[in-house]
C-alpha cells in the first residue's frame, strides 16, 4: 500500500524553464515532508523539507508547496539547469516514525 | 568519516547463499534506516532503529531478512538463502532524530546481485 505516490515517472523541461514535480500522500498523520535528489550510483541527497505547519518553503531555486487539504506537495525548480537532471523522491513522515518514499520522478533538463 | 558509509559497494552472490551488508552511520545519529531500491522501483522501507527502542521491522519482506545494530552505531543487514528477487541496491540512512524535523543522510548503497 503506497502511502506516498509520485504519479509521473519522468519529466522533461527546457533549460531556464520551471520544473514542477508532484507528490500525493494518503496518511493525514504525516507532518513532515522532504524532497531528495538522486544521481545514478549515488545515494539520495536531501534537497528541501517542509513541516505541516507551513504551506511553502523556499531555498534558492527550489520551492516546496504543501496543500494539506489535498494531501499534495510539489517541488518547483526555477530556473531549471542541466545539472538538475536526476531522480527526485518525495518522502513523508509522522514525527518519531519512519519515512515513506515515493517511487521517484526522473527529471531531464534539456540544454 | 563524515558521512554514512556502506560496505560492500557491490556484491555478487549465488542463489541460496547468505549475505551481510554493513552500515556505519554518522556519529551521534540515533536513528538508522535500511531501504532498498529494486530496478525501476522507488525506495522500499525495510527496517528502522531508534536509540535503544525495539526496531520497527514492519518492512522486512520475509523472515530471510534480519538486521541488528550493535552499540547503537554500526548496523548489519543479513539476507539468508538469497533469491534472485533480492537483487537491489540496499541503502542505509541515519538521522539525528526519528521521523519529523530530522533529515535522512544516505550512504551510497550496496548493490546486491543474486545470480
Amino acid at each position: 500500500d503506497q502511502q506516498v505516490k509520485q504519479n509521473s515517472p519522468s519529466l522533461s523541461v527546457q533549460e531556464g524553464r520551471i520544473s514542477i514535480l508532484n507528490c500525493d500522500y494518503t496518511n493525514s498523520m504525516f507532518d513532515y515532508f522532504l524532497w531528495y535528489k538522486k544521481y545514478p550510483a549515488e545515494g539520495p541527497t536531501f534537497l528541501i523539507s517542509i513541516s505541516s505547519i507551513k504551506d511553502k518553503n523556499e531555498d534558492g531555486r527550489f520551492t516546496v508547496f504543501l496543500n494539506k487539504s489535498a494531501k499534495h506537495l510539489s517541488l518547483h525548480i526555477v530556473p531549471s539547469q542541466p545539472g538538475d537532471s536526476a531522480v527526485y523522491f518525495c518522502a513523508a513522515a509522522n514525527t518519531g516514525n519512519q519515512f515513506y518514499f515515493g517511487t521517484g520522478t526522473s527529471l531531464t533538463v534539456i540544454p | 568519516g563524515a558521512g554514512v558509509s556502506q560496505s560492500p559497494s557491490n556484491k555478487v552472490t549465488e542463489k541460496g547463499k547468505d549475505v551481510e551488508l554493513r552500515c556505519d552511520p554518522i556519529s551521534g545519529h540515533t536513528a538508522l534506516y535500511w531501504y532498498r531500491q529494486s530496478l525501476g522501483q522507488g525506495l522500499e522501507f525495510l527496517i528502522y532503529f531508534q536509540g535503544n527502542s525495539a526496531p520497527d521491522k514492519s518492512g522486512l519482506p520475509s523472515d530471510r531478512f534480519s538486521a541488528e545494530r550493535t552499540g547503537g552505531s554500526v548496523s548489519t543487514l543479513t539476507i539468508q538463502r538469497t533469491q534472485q528477487e533480492d537483487s537491489a541496491v540496499y541503502l542505509c540512512a541515519s538521522s539525528q532524530r526519528a521521523g519529523g524535523l530530522g533529515e535522512l543522510f544516505f550512504g551510497e548503497g550496496s548493490r546486491l546481485t543474486v545470480l
